[in-house]
């Protein structure tokens, strides 16, 4: 039971490059989420799917793409690396959870990306 | 729009001492949640505790509990017995139990724990 798990861990780009940071969870999760966090920062929102076959904006989505490719699977796409994309990504899961008396839900983060982009 | 502040930036707290982070935070939801991170050195976002906005007891998981106070919007961390392994990062955040359940962060707290 790996949780979630991203790769690659380090990457540097040049400006005008593009790649795609995979992330995978294997607890059976519907909730995928994609964060950024910057130097002295917490975590912002970039993407997120609540489910399979569905995905919405966060806080900071522009020059983001994401596929959630089946319910194990949600993958962010830089088409065209910028330097303010240099950051370190998180990936997350949740499940919602029905307790006593509302629901409840935890993320799971991976391990993050660290990507620098020239 | 949810909001979550952490005043102090850095702590210092001796081995085997008790620390209080500091965790305040905005919103109109009258449902949510609210959750502590802790993040080493090494970088990983590591799951402490949580606390819902309806629980009436404090949520506790071992060496961590957390410090509700609804009506101050305040969701301290109160870590007892601190050790060196906990000098991290400490990050509170809170989502909505409504639409969107994605985390809205604070800046973080840096502890570092003395022998």
């Amino acid at each position: 039971n790996a949780g979630v798990t991203q790769t690659p861990k380090f990457q540097v780009l040049k400006t005008g490059q593009s790649m795609t940071l995979q992330c995978a969870q294997d607890m059976n999760h519907n909730s995928m989420y994609w964060y950024r966090q910057d130097p002295g920062m917490g975590l912002r929102l970039i993407y997120y799917s609540a489910s399979e076959g569905t995905t919405d904006k966060g806080e900071v989505p522009n020059g983001y793409n994401v596929s959630r490719l089946n319910k194990r699977e949600f993958s962010l796409r830089l088409e065209s690396a910028a330097p303010s994309q240099t950051s370190v990504y998180f990936c997350a899961s949740s499940e919602i959870v029905q307790g006593l008396f509302h629901r409840t839900d935890t993320q799971y983060f991976g391990p993050g990306t660290r990507l620098t982009v020239l | 729009a949810q909001k979550i502040t952490q005043t102090q930036p850095g702590m210092f707290v001796q081995e085997k001492e008790a620390v209080t982070l500091d965790c305040t935070y905005d919103t109109s939801d009258p449902s949510y949640g609210l959750f502590w991170y802790k993040q080493p050195s090494s970088g990983e976002m590591i799951f402490l505790i949580y606390q819902g906005s309806y629980d009436q007891q404090n949520a506790t998981e071992g060496r961590y509990s957390l410090n509700f106070q609804k009506a101050r919007k305040s969701a301290n961390l109160v870590i007892s017995a601190s050790q060196l392994g906990d000098s991290a990062m400490y990050f509170c955040a809170m989502r909505k139990d409504t639409g969107r359940r994605a985390l809205t962060f604070g800046s973080g707290t840096r502890l570092q724990v003395q022998p």
